[in-house]
């Protein structure tokens, strides 16, 4: 899997918008861009994934890069429900490995 | 209710004890796998299988077994655990979408390995 780039934490206010950021320069015609959030003491959950186009789910909206090289996720108003570690990943077609970095931890105040 | 369900949830245990930890789910996925976390490595992935008597290594297998006998159950062995597979663990499913090439992971609740 191409490798993803993402800044180790950030800090929100409630009830703010947040945009997290993902690097992957590396990313191949195919790669789905996924991603994943895993709150305190629980299993990762799938968020959002996209492959050229904005997209939106009720949990986040995904906004990718013209040239794909970067993409954001953004909660459009941060709850304290939504402090978790945020993952960012690339999947080429139907591989079965799985590769996830270290993702952002995402703070929020109240 | 669909999930991903994993036993036991907490587990201490002596150097070279073997030991399984199950991985059970009912959404009928095809793909399932488990995953190591550590602090400051983040999520690894040890094993995974594309369907059933089909498994493959991921990038940390060392000191783990798998088997895939039945879709639904994807249960890890640990023959002779060792301090250093003191970790927690995440078991994973998801289906394969023909229109798309997606990676909906579902994950298991985690279980938590302490080898003294």
């Amino acid at each position: 899997d191409a490798k993803t780039t993402q800044p180790n934490s950030m800090e929100s206010n409630e009830e703010e918008p947040v945009h997290l950021p993902c690097n992957h320069s590396t990313i191949s015609g195919t790669d789905y861009i996924h991603w994943y959030r895993q709150l305190p003491s629980q299993g990762p959950e799938y968020v959002i994934h996209g492959l050229t186009s904005n997209v939106n789910n009720r949990m986040a909206s995904l906004a990718i890069a013209e040239d794909r090289k970067s993409s954001t996720l953004i909660l459009h108003r941060a709850t304290l429900r939504d402090a978790a570690v945020y993952y960012c990943i690339l999947r080429d077609g139907d591989a079965g490995k799985s590769t996830f970095g270290d993702g952002t931890t995402l703070t929020v105040k109240p | 209710e669909a999930q991903v369900t994993q036993n036991p949830r907490y587990l201490i245990t002596v150097t070279g004890k073997k030991l399984t930890v199950t991985c059970s789910q009912n959404m009928n996925h095809e793909y399932m796998s488990w995953y190591r976390q550590d602090p400051g490595l983040g999520l690894r992935q040890i094993y995974y299988s594309m369907n059933v008597e089909v498994t493959d290594k991921g990038d940390v297998p060392e000191g783990y077994k798998v088997s895939r006998k039945e879709k639904r159950n994807f249960p890890l062995i640990l023959e002779s655990p060792s301090p250093n597979q003191t970790s927690l663990y995440f078991c994973a499913s998801r289906t394969f979408l023909q229109r798309e090439w997606v990676d909906t992971q579902y994950f298991g609740p985690g279980t938590r390995l302490t080898v003294l």
